[in-house]
């Protein structure tokens, strides 16, 4: 069983829009958590991180922690052609390595 | 500041030859990761350096491939005899502190084996 999975996608909204992405993981030991965006041909970037249960957020970003559901989601408002991407979970076991999903593409539509 | 970066950003093999990538972390960055990351796929982790010490090395995929970070700050991945199954982006992280801290990633070296 993968230790972190996401939604299949892909995921299309329209402009101005909220995208909701969704992950779960299945150690239940895991600390930390964090969403990296990655444009097509380019590497993950870190736009997220949420360390404790409840809502964290970062301008038109919320992620969602909830530790006993073992789920971690993502919020985007507002959304922007510019938000087109796809959208990696990635969750820290408590040691150093990070799991990934294999991500979400989102397409905004404009 | 600068962020982490990574040499060469492509890299074509003929099966069977040696590659080493190169990867330079955020200056004063502890950790320092390589994840391998096939199409459509997430980052898969292969190796952890705390300072100059491989702490782990249990997702390289055989002794064909190699990590080293002598001095505790530049890190060299080497893959011996490439294989077409090596084919993939190679990704470097680096982190500030050990333990959960957030991760940020160079702009990978896309290895083609031919």
């Amino acid at each position: 069983q993968k230790e972190v999975e996401q939604n299949s996608g892909p995921l299309s909204v329209p402009e101005g829009a909220i995208a909701s992405l969704n992950c779960t993981y299945s150690d239940r030991g895991s600390q930390s958590f964090f969403w990296y965006r990655q444009y097509s041909g380019k590497s993950p970037e870190l736009i997220m991180s949420i360390y404790s249960n409840g809502d964290k957020e970062d301008g038109r970003f919320t992620a969602q922690l909830n530790k006993a559901s073992q789920y971690v989601s993502l919020l985007i408002r507002d959304s922007q052609p510019s938000d087109s991407a796809t959208y990696l979970c990635a969750v820290n076991g408590g040691d150093y390595k990070l799991s990934f999903g294999a991500g979400t593409t989102v397409t905004v539509r404009a | 500041g600068a962020g982490v970066s990574q040499s060469p950003r492509y890299k074509v093999a003929k099966r069977g030859q040696d590659v080493a990538l190169r990867c330079d972390p955020i200056s004063g960055h502890v950790s320092l990761f390589w994840y391998q990351q096939a199409l459509g796929q997430g980052p898969e982790f292969l190796t952890y350096f705390q300072n100059e010490a491989q702490l782990d090395k249990s997702g390289l995929p055989s002794d064909r491939f190699f990590a080293e970070r002598p001095e505790g700050s530049v890190s060299t991945l080497k893959i011996q005899r490439t294989q077409q199954e090596d084919s993939a982006v190679y990704l470097c992280a680096s982190s500030y502190g050990t333990g959960s801290y957030e991760q940020y990633f160079g702009p990978g070296t896309r290895l083609t084996v031919t």
